[in-house]
């Protein structure tokens, strides 16, 4: 089974909204990462987790939270968003280390108003 | 710093026809390569893999060769069908505490009935 799963598949929020984004993933993967995707481009790196930890952010504004409760769980907060935030977001997970396997979920469609 | 360099499309074939898809890449020690692909509307699906030289990654008909000596990871198909119709990605991971993949620009494919 290499299934990602995302919830929900889309989203529309205002400005001064507080939505999450959930991702779960059943592989025993340690490494969790969220991504945004503009169209017709590739999908850029916001953070990794590795181990529930925070490895990786790539300087991501603060009106996105990410959060791994556990080693199946991630979480992306999202408070005052801007309508440049709207993207499509995609989880992915993969064993721990470089070269692991990235798999990725169907993503989330968030539109902000 | 890695690169991976994608032919631009896009492409448009006719069903049955012969497909090649062009990546090159710049990398650091001995990077894995990925395919990806992304159907309209979802999220990204690994297509194949190669993790060292010379490996061939395979699936659904598609094929790509690991060549170091022309650093090149060209994806090919010998007989494509309109469900093929999707924008693939072509990507590397250089290993070590690095999980970051680098993603080509991505390739539009139509096929035509």
């Amino acid at each position: 089974d290499t299934e990602v799963t995302q919830t929900p598949k889309h989203l529309v929020m205002g400005m001064t909204n507080k939505k999450s984004l959930k991702c779960e993933q059943h592989m025993g993967h340690r490494a969790m990462y969220w991504y945004k995707q503009k169209a017709k481009k590739p999908p850029e790196l916001m953070f990794v987790y590795s181990y529930e930890k925070l490895s990786i952010n790539e300087s991501v504004p603060s009106r996105f939270s990410p959060e791994c409760p556990n080693s199946s769980l991630l979480n992306l907060h999202l408070h005052a968003l801007q309508p440049e935030d709207s993207a499509l977001y995609l989880c992915a997970s993969s064993q721990v280390g470089g070269q692991g396997t990235q798999y990725f979920g169907p993503g989330t469609r968030l539109l902000v108003l | 710093g890695n690169s991976v360099t994608q032919m631009e499309g896009p492409v448009t074939l006719s069903e049955e026809a012969f497909l090649t898809i062009n990546c090159t890449y710049t990398a650091t020690g001995y990077p894995s390569l990925f395919w990806y692909v992304q159907y309209p509307g979802e999220g990204l699906q690994l297509l194949l893999k190669a993790t060292k030289a010379d490996d061939k990654g395979s699936n659904k008909g598609f094929e790509a060769t690991y060549r170091k000596e022309t650093t090149s990871f060209h994806l090919e198909k010998g007989s494509v069908q309109v469900s093929d119709s999707a924008v693939y990605f072509c990507a590397l991971s250089s290993g070590g505490s690095n999980y970051k993949l680098t993603f080509g620009k991505g390739t539009l494919l139509t096929v035509n009935p």
